[in-house]
Order: structure tokens, then sequence, then C-alpha cells
């Protein structure tokens, strides 16, 4: 199966800066890969598709990059809503498989 | 409201079987695959069963297939992960996920949590 590999495991920043997170992929996945955002005892939420697609209704400080095994999720400016955990997920092969996420954390 | 609601985990002895139920609305249901998704504590997120919308195609991962068997009846609404010969580590949170063909998940339940201990 597809190992995800996503880093830092934390990444403690202040709101207004700028955020960036990596996810590296153990074969290529081509552009099939998603990224969620998820907050304490709420369900993930879709962010980004096909590598760099926005979700409806995801603000434009989230942007999506990269293909083959290289990743990231960049937010450009931290607002406190965005503090949350984020984990990235390829779909180009069964079975399916997540990273195990990056906490981004008020410094 | 567009929704999905999961229901049905509880506390059961290895080798015992639970069933789960995922109840849709707000939307088409017959249009969308559904997934369940699990996560063990202090693990990952583990993708362990799809089902289409019409054809009633399934998957398993390798870890649950013989063991769990998903279905949906599409008049109510209502996608079901049958689970049985449960083990310690099926204990889990158990999401049910809605997406289309391309694994892109949109919208996801709150998850039903399921415990295997004896």
């Amino acid at each position: 199966e597809i190992v995800m590999t996503q880093y830092p495991e934390t990444l403690s920043l202040s709101p207004g800066q700028r955020a960036t997170l990596l996810c590296r992929a153990s074969q290529s996945v081509n552009y099939n890969l998603a990224w969620y955002q998820r907050k304490p005892g709420q369900p993930p939420r879709l962010l980004i598709s096909g590598a760099s697609n926005r979700a409806t209704g995801v603000p434009d400080r989230f942007s999506g990059g990269g293909s083959t095994t290289d990743f990231a999720l960049i937010i450009s400016s931290l607002q406190s809503e965005d503090f949350a955990v984020y984990f990235c997920h390829q779909y180009e092969k069964w079975p399916w498989t997540f990273g195990q996420g990056t906490k981004v954390e008020i410094k | 409201q567009v929704q999905l609601v999961e229901s049905g985990g509880g506390l059961v002895k290895p080798g015992g079987s639970l069933r789960l139920s995922c109840a849709a609305s707000g939307f088409t249901f017959s249009d969308f695959y559904i997934s369940w998704i699990r996560q063990a504590p202090g693990n990952g997120l583990e993708w362990i069963s799809y089902i289409d919308g019409g054809d009633m195609y399934t998957t398993y991962a390798d870890p649950v297939r013989g063991r769990f068997t998903i279905s949906r009846d599409n008049a109510k609404n209502s996608v079901f992960l049958q689970m049985t010969g449960l083990r310690v580590d099926d204990t889990a949170m158990y999401y049910c996920v809605r997406h289309r063909g391309p694994a892109i998940f949109d919208l996801w339940g709150r998850g039903t949590m399921v415990s295997v201990s004896s």
C-alpha cells in the first residue's frame, strides 16, 4: 500500500504567519491527493482535492501544490480558526491511505 | 441539512458482532458512493470499505475482508456495516463518508465508537 508521511508532526505558529505543511507518498499518486482539516469534536472537512483544487467554500488563503510524491498545503496567513490538525490522503491506488496528520498550534 | 449520522457503536467482546448504520439526508443519496473509514486510538485514519451508489459494487481493505459486510438501502437513505468476528484491534471510531468515483471524501459523519474488549 502507499504510505503517506506528513511533516512536521506539529507546527507552532502565530496568527498571521504562513504555514507550510508537507506530505510525501511512498510512490507516485499523480495528482490524486486531497487535504482535510480536522478540529476537535468536528468531522473532517475537505479543503483541497486534485492536489490543488480548493473545495467549495474554502478560503483562498488555503492553497495546495505538488505532484507525484511530494505535496504541500500552504496557509498564507493563519487565522484563529485555522489552528487544527491537517491530513493528506491519496486516492490513486487501493487501499486509499492517509497521512498521520500535522497539528498546527498557536505559538 | 446535508449530513451523515452514524449509529450502532458500542462495547462488544472479542468474536462478537455489531451492525453500524449511517443515515443520510439533504442530498440525492443514490448519486454517491459511501465509504466507512475508521480511526483507532492514537492511530491515523484507515479506509476499510466502500459501496457504490447503484450497482452495489463493494470492496474492502484486507484487515476486514471476510469479516465485515457493507450494504445500503437507497429507499431509506442508509448504509450499513455488518461487523462479525470482531477483534481488539477493530476498536476505533467509525466514520461514514460520502464520495463520488474518485475517493474525494467531501462529507463526513461525526462517527460512532466501537470498543472490542473482554
